[in-house]
């Protein structure tokens, strides 16, 4: 069985500071690990994915997330927000066979200027 | 290229009627998932499709609940009768087939189905 836990529900920064948004999974098989960003009225958007090659991922839009085992965690960031990321995040694992995605509940991400 | 396409955008429905909803996928893809979010909670899997086969269907809730996948191209979410909890946003999302490691998924925009 596969779950994604999403800590916070809403995170709000300041324009031009870190953004970090936190993901833990659970997985009894090596995971496939994604982000995806849904913006106001628009579907789901593929920001980046884990797929067992480099553990520092990067994305588009300038954000980037790190695989840890250890830490069953993959923890989405992005050194300076900008307006435009204001949105919602949600971490997602799928396994070796299972293709279907678990995702977490979303974190909303609000950008303050 | 186009990206996967759903309809309506939005449906308002009274308790005991039906409701289709479509999904166009990328045109290629043998994969195409419907996934679901209710209000306040989690996207949650429905359905998978390879071609016009189900793959897996773990997450279809009742028998209210009929998907279609005609000639491995569009897809029909079809609910009846459907019931207050149907309510929320069905997304549909489509993917290469052959990507063992982590295959991207396409997501549509969504289809907001309420039902009073």
């Amino acid at each position: 069985a596969q779950s994604v836990t999403q800590l916070g529900s809403h995170v709000s920064v300041s324009e031009g500071a870190l953004v970090l948004l936190r993901c833990n999974y659970s997985s009894s098989v090596p995971p496939y690990l994604f982000w995806y960003v849904q913006y106001p009225n628009q579907g789901l958007q593929l920001l980046l994915k884990y797929t067992s090659a480099a553990t520092l991922v990067k994305g588009i839009n300038g954000f980037e997330a790190e695989f840890k085992k250890s830490e069953t965690s993959f923890h989405l960031t992005k050194p300076s927000a900008h307006m435009s990321d204001a949105a919602e995040y949600f971490c997602a694992v799928s396994g070796t066979g299972r293709r279907a995605l678990t995702f977490g509940s979303g974190t909303r991400l609000q950008v303050q200027p | 290229e186009a990206g996967v396409t759903q309809f309506p955008s939005h449906s308002v429905i009274e308790k005991g009627q039906t409701v289709t909803l479509r999904c166009d996928p990328i045109s290629g893809h043998d994969n195409l998932y419907w996934y679901r979010r209710v209000m306040g909670k989690e996207i949650k899997f429905l359905l998978h499709f390879v071609k016009e086969s189900k793959q897996d269907e773990s997450g279809m809730p009742n028998n209210r609940f009929l998907a279609e996948r005609t000639g491995g191209t569009y897809s029909t979410l079809k609910v009846q009768p459907a019931e207050l909890e149907d309510s929320g946003v069905y997304f549909c999302a489509s993917s290469l087939t052959g990507g063992a490691k982590g295959d991207t998924q396409y997501f549509g925009p969504g289809t907001r189905l309420t039902v009073l």
